[in-house]
């Protein structure tokens, strides 16, 4: 079936270097991409999303990007923080039947003071 | 956060028995999904709605089955609950097809005995 792969699976940073997360995924056909947030003990939250029409979004700290030709997009943050710490999870969109969301394996980032 | 409660939150039972996971939202939206997650996984859709009374299966639907009656509630059922369906469920929904944000509850950790 179709599968994202996500790495590294964890990530350690010093608070105010960059963190990046890297995801591949396998459907041509997919078109959108979000990025999750899961603070422990908390269910995942949206914290951005990128379409196939764009090859770039930033958001503040936070930026991904997109390589429709190599299948495979990023999540970019910038001067992290001790509150960046969480589990990061990657996303596409697949069709069968209704349009549905595969996740990555996640990615642990520790933002170390 | 979006009006989405799992219950109960926390669940012990024995291999054998039938288990029902509740999912309740107050936004009104169209698409409710269920999702299981477990260490090196990532979030695995198990069955995901459409409607009321319109369900389909996601990836790993085995020894699942759900209902929807209501608009605003998802069940799942563990038919007869085995040691391989201790996981963390978390309900999600959405306005639309899973190309625009989803919203997911806090989760419900299982353990099967």
């Amino acid at each position: 079936g179709e599968n994202v792969e996500q790495h590294p699976s964890t990530l350690s940073v010093q608070e105010g270097d960059s963190a990046v997360i890297k995801c591949t995924y396998s459907d041509s056909a997919s078109n959108y991409f979000p990025w999750y947030k899961q603070e422990l003990g908390k269910g995942p939250q949206l914290i951005i999303d990128i379409r196939s029409n764009v090859g770039e979004k930033k958001d503040q700290r936070i930026a991904v990007t997109l390589n429709k030709t190599a299948k495979h997009f990023s999540l970019h943050i910038t001067e992290t923080q001790p509150e960046d710490s969480a589990v990061y999870f990657c996303a596409a969109s697949i069709r069968q039947g209704a349009q549905k969301l595969v996740f990555g394996q996640g990615t642990r980032l520790t933002i170390n003071p | 956060d979006a009006g989405i409660t799992q219950s109960p939150r926390h669940k012990v039972t024995e291999t054998g028995t039938p288990v029902t996971l509740r999912c309740h939202q107050t936004e009104n939206h169209r698409y409710m999904y269920w999702y299981r997650q477990d260490p090196g996984h990532g979030l695995r859709l198990i069955h995901y709605s459409y409607g009321v009374k319109d369900t389909d299966k996601g990836e790993v639907s085995d020894g699942y089955s759900v209902s929807r009656s209501k608009t605003e509630d998802f069940l799942l059922t563990l038919e007869s609950a085995t040691s391989s369906q201790t996981s963390v469920y978390f309900c999600a929904i959405s306005e639309a097809q899973m190309n625009t944000e989803a919203f997911f509850g806090q989760g419900t950790r299982l353990t099967v005995v």
